[in-house]
């Protein structure tokens, strides 16, 4: 078990560039979330996977964002047309669980956004 | 609409104290409620997790308690340690596919 990872782990761009993050869960689990964290907030949902399958998306989660998780194993975040409020802490979490239940969630390191 | 909600934001106590952060949650048909602990610039790292159907979780010098009817959960601190010093999350999944986090105690523990 080597955790979830998350790449990279800082980001500089210039507004309106194309960025990418990466997530890799914990191997065996099925689900996957997205978060977005500000300083002083709590992590806001952006977007959840069970398997492959894209179940929930935030209203946050403007046209500019998108994400995949092909065949159900690491995950991609794509943000087009940076902005500067855009800057944030993107965090992948992973857990393992089957219809309503769940258990514990682990979360990556974070991908720390700046947008200049 | 779930919301979550953690009172006080910040709290400072000398070293040695008990302390208890609160959080608490609007609707009460949840599956479950995570504690986590955040360091600054760091990822979360979950504490405890209490299941709905349980009352109380312990690991440790951390003991997490879940009253569903009322909505609300406590983290209660025993001995506080410099250490324990970092942000408190508070996260219920109600759905599964959307666990909501509340905004965050955070703890400073004076020497």
């Amino acid at each position: 078990d080597t955790g979830v990872s998350q790449n990279p782990r800082h980001k500089i761009t210039k507004r309106g560039q194309n960025v990418t993050f990466r997530c890799d869960p914990i191997s065996e689990h099925n689900r996957l979330y997205w978060y977005r964290q500000t300083l002083g907030q709590g992590p806001e949902f952006l977007t959840y996977f069970q398997n492959e399958a894209q179940l929930e998306k935030s209203r946050l989660l403007s046209d500019r964002f998108s994400a995949e998780r092909p065949k159900g194993s690491f995950s991609t975040l794509e943000i087009q047309r940076t902005e500067q409020g855009d800057s944030a802490m993107y965090l992948c979490a992973s857990s393992s669980g089957t219809g309503g239940s769940g258990n514990t969630i682990y979360f990556g390191e974070g991908s720390w956004l700046t947008v200049v | 609409k779930q919301e979550v909600t953690q009172i006080p934001a910040a709290l400072s106590v000398p070293e040695g104290e008990n302390l208890v952060l609160n959080c608490s949650f609007t609707d009460s048909a949840i599956y479950n409620l995570q504690w986590f602990r955040q360091d600054p610039g760091k990822g979360l790292t979950s504490l405890l997790l209490i299941q709905s159907s349980q009352r109380e979780q312990t690991s440790g010098r951390l003991n997490a308690s879940l009253d569903k009817s009322s909505g609300r959960s406590t983290l209660y601190i025993a001995a506080s340690q410099p250490g324990d010093s970092a942000t408190y999350l508070c996260a219920v999944d109600s759905s599964a596919s959307k666990i909501i986090f509340g905004s965050g105690t955070r703890l400073s523990i004076r020497p």
